[in-house]
């Protein structure tokens, strides 16, 4: 059991570049996450999705794009990045069931943008 | 005021020691506390969570919960230098199942 799969695990882009980042999970789960960590800063969310085919902003969505063709796929892309967008971004996905349900995350996309 | 407030650390520590990591929060709207764990360059993983104000234990793990003062602390007892990392305080609403995170505390247990 994979859980959380990001790809790549890092890159490195020049200003002005577009990339997609990948998340799959394995685990059934209809809520799926992206954030990006800097230092300083702890975790912050980009986008989710409550479901296939559905998205919603978070609390940094500016610069970014999302996708959930897939229930088992939550993609990132940058259209035009930029070197405020370095960072480590974090993909999380979590059950639907009564109550709150824990959040797991992928190991995370180390990505500079020169 | 941040909605989130996280010591800073980093905090050294010897092997053994019992140690006490912190958070406050200022949005009463939050209902599950929780505590993430993260070693370096690898992705949070849940340490503990919970609804209620109170106590709650795993294994050498506590976590506390004061609704009133708006205030969660971890506890480790006998610490060990595999709890060597970053600690991560975080809430939720219930609404999307969404998070709000401390920015860590890093803590080194040494030998």
């Amino acid at each position: 059991n994979a859980g959380v799969t990001q790809t790549p695990k890092f890159r490195v882009l020049k200003t002005g570049q577009s990339m997609t980042l990948l998340c799959a999970q394995d685990m059934n789960h209809e809520y799926m996450y992206w954030y990006r960590q800097d230092p300083g800063m702890g975790l912050r969310l980009i986008h989710y999705s409550v479901g296939e085919g559905t998205t919603a902003k978070g609390e940094v969505p500016d610069g970014y794009n999302v996708s959930r063709l897939k229930k088992q796929n939550f993609l990132l892309g940058l259209e035009s990045a930029a070197p405020s967008q370095t960072s480590v971004y974090f993909c999380a996905s979590s059950s639907r069931s009564g109550g709150y349900q824990p959040q797991h995350f992928g190991d995370g996309t180390r990505l500079s943008i020169l | 005021q941040k909605e989130v407030e996280q010591d800073p650390g980093p905090l050294s520590v010897p092997e053994g020691a019992i140690v006490s990591l912190n958070c406050t929060y200022s949005n009463s709207a939050f209902q599950y506390f929780m505590w993430y764990r993260q070693y370096s360059r690898k992705g949070p993983e849940l340490l503990m969570y919970t609804y209620s104000s109170g106590n709650k234990e795993d294994g050498r793990f506590t976590a506390q919960v004061d609704k009133s003062s708006k205030y969660i602390s971890l506890f480790i007892r006998d610490s060990q230098p595999s709890d060597s990392a970053t600690y991560l305080c975080a809430w939720g609403t219930g609404g999307g199942n969404k998070l709000t995170f401390g920015t860590g505390t890093q803590l080194k247990v040494e030998l």
